[in-house]
């Protein structure tokens, strides 16, 4: 089925280590997103692309990277996990940037940073 | 600064009674509004959207939710509500242009037997 997909789905990691969040979509979405969801705290968006080779900051970018080498693929990296970071992160994609159709998520990435 | 207020943390409502999920967001300018569900251990999903028009939006499973430009409120209304209906839901707001959506904090709404 079309949609977005996130690997993995768990991780635990500890302090300092490093990892990457990989987000797929095969709908030909121009805008990706990453958001944190925290109770309650909702969703946070912590970077965004508009396009391939283009990413903006959201509003928790800080320890946390972005790329999008390709347009289907939104990558988050982690370069020194903290506790602070565990969260469940969600990948979404939208055809347009005014957000007419919405967004489609994925399943979500829970991590622990221990 | 633009936010979403979802008013209601947690919602606990017995099976077949209504239900009324609050959302209110700050902003002058004209906004699309969202509600998402996200049932337990899954993603979020579209419930319905406000663009423009109709102020009355429906869900294909029974809800509706209400755009009040002068309360700038878009609750989520179910007449009767179903086990199935356990789930949080979000509302989200784009203020204008090609802004990302904001979410509210989200509202656990539990249907008890």
């Amino acid at each position: 089925n079309a949609g977005v997909t996130q690997t993995p789905k768990f991780r635990v990691l500890k302090t300092g280590q490093s990892m990457t969040l990989l987000c797929a979509q095969d709908m030909n979405h121009e805008y990706m997103y990453w958001y944190r969801q925290d109770p309650g705290m909702g969703l946070r968006l912590i970077h965004y692309s508009v396009g391939e080779g283009t990413t903006a900051k959201g509003e928790v970018p800080d320890g946390y990277n972005v790329s999008r080498l390709k347009k289907q693929n939104f990558l988050l990296g982690l370069e020194s996990a903290a506790p602070s970071q565990t969260s469940v992160y969600f990948c979404a994609s939208s055809p347009r940037g005014d957000s007419f159709y919405g967004y489609t998520f994925g399943s979500g990435t829970r991590l622990t940073v221990v | 600064a633009q936010s979403v207020t979802q008013l209601d943390s947690q919602v606990p409502v017995f099976e077949e009674a209504p239900v009324e999920l609050r959302c209110n967001y700050s902003s002058s300018v004209s906004v699309y509004l969202f509600w998402y569900v996200q049932y337990p251990n899954q993603g979020l999903q579209l419930l319905l959207k406000y663009l423009s028009g109709s102020t009355l939006v429906e869900s294909i499973n029974g809800f509706e939710a209400e755009f009040n430009k002068s309360q700038t409120s878009f609750h989520l209304r179910k007449p009767s509500v179903h086990i199935s209906d356990t789930a949080e839901y979000y509302c989200a707001v784009r203020i204008s242009g090609n802004t990302p959506l904001v979410f509210g904090k989200g509202t656990r709404l539990s249907v008890i037997a």
